[in-house]
C-alpha cells in the first residue's frame, strides 16, 4: 500500500497566522491519465471529514480561499493563510492514484 | 441536498458479523460509487470497500476475505457486512458518496457515523 506521511502531526497555531501542512506518498501520485489524485479532508472535533481540495488544488464548494492546495508527484502541502478559529480540527491527505486509497495519520490543527 | 444516514447495532460480539446499512435521502443512489470507511478510536481514517449503484465492488486487500458490499437501489441504500470481529474492528464506520463519477477524488458527502464496538 501507498504510505502517506504527513507533518507535523500537531500544529498550534496562534490566531491569525499561517498554518502548513505536509504530506509526502512513498510513491508518485501521478496516475496514468496525467491527473494525480491527492485530496485533502478536514474533520472538525466531533465532526465527519469534510473535502477540502481534490486533485492536488481544486477547492470545494464552500471552502474559504485563505486555504490553498499544492505539490507534485511525492510532496504536497495545505496552507492555510490565516488561521481562524473554526479551522481547529485534523486534516488528512488522501490518495486516490493506487488502489487501496490510503490516507495520512492526520495533522491536528489547535490554537495556541 | 443529498444525506447518508448509518445505522446497524452499536455493540457487536467477537466472531460474529457486523452489518450496517446506509440510508440516502435527498437524493438517488444511481450514478454514483459508495463507500465504507472507519476509524478506529483516536486513530485515522482507514477506506473499507465502496460500491458502484450498478453493483460492481472492491474492497480493501487487508479486509477484502470478510467484507461484503451490497446496494439496493429501490430502497436508496446500500450495506456493509464484516465477518469474523474482533476488537480490532472497533470504529466510527461512516459511509459516503463519490461525486464526478469516481473514486479517485475522495467523498464529497459523508454520513455521521456509526460507532460500532466489538466486546463480548
Amino acid at each position: 500500500d501507498v504510505v502517506m506521511t504527513q507533518s507535523p502531526l500537531s500544529l498550534p497555531v496562534t490566531l491569525g497566522q499561517p498554518a502548513s501542512i505536509s504530506c509526502r506518498s512513498s510513491q508518485s501520485l501521478v496516475y496514468g491519465d496525467g491527473n494525480t489524485y491527492l485530496n485533502w479532508f478536514q474533520q472538525r472535533p466531533g465532526q465527519s471529514p469534510r473535502r477540502l481540495f481534490y486533485k492536488v488544488s481544486n477547492r470545494d464548494s464552500g471552502v474559504p480561499d485563505r486555504f490553498s492546495g499544492s505539490g507534485s508527484g511525492t510532496d504536497f502541502t495545505l496552507k492555510i493563510s490565516r488561521v481562524e478559529a473554526e479551522d481547529v480540527g485534523v486534516y488528512y491527505c488522501m490518495q486516490g492514484t493506487h488502489w487501496p486509497w490510503t490516507f495520512g495519520q492526520g495533522t491536528k490543527v489547535e490554537i495556541k | 441536498q443529498v444525506q447518508l444516514q448509518e445505522s446497524g447495532p452499536g455493540l457487536v460480539k467477537p466472531s460474529e458479523t457486523l452489518s450496517l446499512t446506509c440510508t440516502v435521502s435527498g437524493g438517488s443512489i444511481s450514478n454514483y460509487y459508495w463507500s465504507w470507511i472507519r476509524q478506529p478510536p483516536e486513530k485515522g481514517l482507514e477506506w473499507i470497500g465502496y460500491i458502484h449503484y450498478s453493483g460492481n465492488t472492491n474492497s480493501n486487500p487487508s479486509l477484502k476475505s470478510r467484507v461484503t458490499i451490497a446496494v439496493d437501489t429501490s430502497k436508496n441504500q446500500f450495506s456493509l457486512k464484516l465477518s469474523s470481529v474482533t476488537a480490532a474492528d472497533t470504529a466510527v464506520y461512516y459511509c459516503a458518496r463519490h461525486d464526478m463519477a469516481t473514486t479517485r477524488l475522495g467523498m464529497d458527502v459523508w454520513g455521521q457515523g456509526n460507532t460500532v464496538t466489538v466486546s463480548s
